[in-house]
């Protein structure tokens, strides 16, 4: 079975400056995808980020960006120029491409960012 | 657009109470998701719905179960509610597997 680990349960960074999240994960699959979402205190999830594991450029998103490091099963998200807004927990997830998996995702424990003015 | 609407968003359940948490997504998707949410144990799956007509247990189904109504609705039916089913519950939909899922706002679910 697939697990997501995120062994930063907090962290902690200076407006303007950039942090980076940690993630990995475990899987025998070679095909499948990855996310981080962005979770507010308005408890909604919000897409932050997706990466196939078969495209070996690591995705962008403005101010987002992931080190996708397929061989050593690791997905960390980076939060350039961090903001205010940016204050929230994130989630790891994992997703089998595999229809009899259901497109379920798997996430990881969650880490709670906090940005300081 | 509404996306995936879930309701309520607030209950409060009495030990051996029973209620259905209502989903339903606009979107024509085909899966379908239940989880609960837990401080420290991130999001974990209760069942799922991989199409109209079909339903899986996920990682933590003892204690619940699920309807797939038709291709929009997918209902999560505590029959006797416990103390240690208190939690926020997410409904979600996919369109395909791979695919973004995306989320109802949660239900935050108290049990006395």
């Amino acid at each position: 079975a697939q697990t997501v680990t995120q062994s930063q349960p907090e962290m902690s960074v200076q407006e303007a400056e950039t942090v980076t999240l940690s993630c990995t994960y475990d899987t025998s699959e070679s095909d499948y995808y990855l996310f981080w979402y962005k979770q507010p205190p308005s408890r909604q999830m919000i897409l932050v980020i997706r990466q196939e594991a078969y495209k070996q450029q690591n995705a962008t998103e403005n101010r987002f960006s992931v080190n996708f490091q397929k061989a050593a099963k690791s997905f960390s998200l980076k939060i350039s120029d961090s903001q205010l807004g940016d204050a929230a927990m994130y989630f790891c997830a994992y997703r089998s491409p595999h229809y009899n998996q259901g497109g379920k995702l798997i996430f990881g424990q969650g880490t709670e960012l906090s940005v300081k003015p | 657009n509404a996306g995936v609407t879930q309701t309520p968003k607030f209950q409060v359940l009495k030990t051996g109470q029973s209620m259905t948490l209502q989903c339903a997504q606009d979107m024509n998707h085909n899966s379908m998701y239940w989880y609960r949410q837990d401080p420290g144990m991130g999001l974990r799956l209760i069942y799922y719905s991989a199409s109209e007509g079909t339903t899986d247990k996920g990682e933590v189904p003892n204690g619940y179960n699920v309807s797939r109504l038709n291709k929009r609705e997918f209902s999560l039916r505590l029959e006797s509610a416990a103390p240690s089913q208190t939690s926020v519950y997410f409904c979600a939909s996919s369109e395909a597997a791979g695919r973004v899922a995306f989320f109802g706002q949660g239900t935050r679910l108290t049990v006395v």
